[in-house]
């Protein structure tokens, strides 16, 4: 069965700190998507990035970059120097290729950027 | 471009009462997703559509839930009659393709009191 674990519920920083979000994933297939979602205060849920399996390069964007290991099944999400607006719920998600295309959420990791 | 429109952004209704939420998928998407948040169970996938045609509904709590998609620019998901345990926000979201990208609209936040 597909799973996605974020274990850490809330994590604090203050301004400029580095901060990683864990995610952790189960799945049968060898050919799926990941994806990390952002939903700030106002609730939308925003697209930040997809990662096809046969990919495992990191990706850098801006103060964003991934670290994607299929070994470990992890495809963690690092803010550097983090900002009060970072403030957010993040969602990893995993998605079967070549499935109904089911998009299974993790529980989300509320990070809080303090000033 | 425009994103993924939903109506109404909020509502708010007496139990018993009919809801209906309303979706427009971002043109030349194929693949139309109904998700609900709520505190106790996260993020759920509701129903599937691809080309209009319903392909997973089993996230679909009830009979008491129904979504329909005549054509490909439109996308309803009905609740009747409404529940409090209903509340939650409502999102839809689209894709090219299957799972390939899905890309969500603002959400509704249903209210049943």
């Amino acid at each position: 069965a597909q799973k996605v674990t974020q274990a850490q519920t809330e994590i604090s920083v203050v301004e400029k700190e580095d901060v990683t979000l864990d995610c952790v994933y189960e799945t049968r297939d060898t050919t799926y998507y990941l994806f990390w979602y952002k939903q700030p205060p106002s609730g939308e849920l925003v697209f930040l990035i997809r990662r096809n399996s046969f990919d495992e390069q990191n990706e850098i964007s801006g103060r964003y970059s991934w670290n994607f290991q299929k070994s470990t099944s992890s495809f963690n999400f690092t803010i550097t120097a983090s900002q009060v607006v970072d403030s957010a719920v993040y969602f990893c998600a995993l998605s079967e290729v070549g499935n109904t295309g089911k998009l299974i959420f993790g529980q989300g990791t509320t990070l809080q950027v303090k000033p | 471009d425009a994103g993924v429109i939903q109506s109404p952004r909020h509502e708010v209704t007496e139990m018993g009462q009919e809801v209906t939420l309303r979706c427009k998928p971002i043109s030349g998407h194929n693949s139309l997703f109904w998700y609900r948040q709520t505190m106790m169970r996260g993020l759920e996938l509701l129903i599937y559509f691809n080309n209009n045609v319903p392909i997973d509904d089993s996230g679909m709590p009830e009979d008491r839930f129904s979504a329909k998609m005549p054509n490909a620019s439109f996308s309803t998901l009905k609740i009747q009659p409404s529940e409090p345990r209903d509340s939650a926000v409502y999102f839809c979201a689209s894709s090219p393709r299957g799972g390939d990208l899905l890309l969500f609209g603002p959400g509704t936040r249903l209210t049943v009191l």
